[in-house]
């Protein structure tokens, strides 16, 4: 079993849409993250959801809202897509010291 | 506040060798957490080695150590009998005990040859 899955893997878009990412953790985690990297591979929180509580919001456009439907979910929806969105964005859930990462989404706005 | 500096953007290994990839830290925390995480090619994020600031004996991890020299506020991984499979970029990591966000350095690409 996937302890951290998210869908899609890819996602190909043009300026100006709309997009969701899904996360899903079956690790019985409280905490959860989302994670952009960016093209020279620096990753930088975004959010962190507590029990389904948001606790850290970085310096990130509103154009991002994390949304988590329960513990084990926490979803990314995006509006009007810029091209400077174009990342990897990583779902993280937390053990008792580690992360364990999902797969990524590659984004690409065209 | 925190920081996490990774000096090497690239180190190179000869198959086989071991090879020490250097990390320092700033905080003013005494209680904490280093990480060590592999990116490799294929993209996923992978826990490497966890050290806190309170442990007295430096990780170990099969053929990864972590170095800690907590007055020098340095955490530098140590892999030996390196392996093509240990391609990959390496990040440090660090959080404050207790806190939720943890801070990445930039990452450091190793190559190793065969």
């Amino acid at each position: 079993d996937t302890a951290v899955s998210q869908t899609p893997k890819y996602l190909v878009t043009q300026m100006g849409n709309d997009k969701s990412i899904k996360c899903e953790q079956n690790l019985g985690h409280d905490t959860m993250y989302w994670y952009k990297q960016d093209s020279k591979k620096f990753l930088k929180i975004m959010f962190s959801y507590n029990n389904k509580e948001l606790i850290i919001n970085e310096t990130v456009p509103n154009r991002f809202s994390p949304k988590s439907p329960d513990k084990a979910h926490l979803n990314l929806h995006i509006n009007s897509l810029e091209l400077g969105d174009s990342a990897v964005y990583f779902c993280a859930s937390r053990g008792t010291y580690e992360q364990y990462f999902g797969p990524g989404t590659r984004l690409t706005v065209t | 506040a925190q920081k996490i500096t990774q000096t090497q953007p690239g180190m190179f290994v000869q198959e086989k060798e071991a090879v020490t990839l250097d990390c320092t830290y700033d905080t003013s925390d005494q209680s904490y957490g280093l990480f060590w995480y592999k990116q490799p090619s294929s993209g996923e994020m992978i826990f490497l080695i966890y050290q806190g600031s309170y442990d007295e004996q430096n990780a170990t991890e099969g053929r990864y150590s972590l170095n800690f020299q907590k007055a020098r506020k340095s955490a530098n991984l140590v892999i030996s009998a390196s392996q093509l499979g240990d391609s990959a970029m390496y990040f440090c990591a660090m959080r404050y005990t207790g806190g939720f966000k943890t801070i990445f350095g930039a990452g450091t690409r190793l190559f190793v040859k065969a």
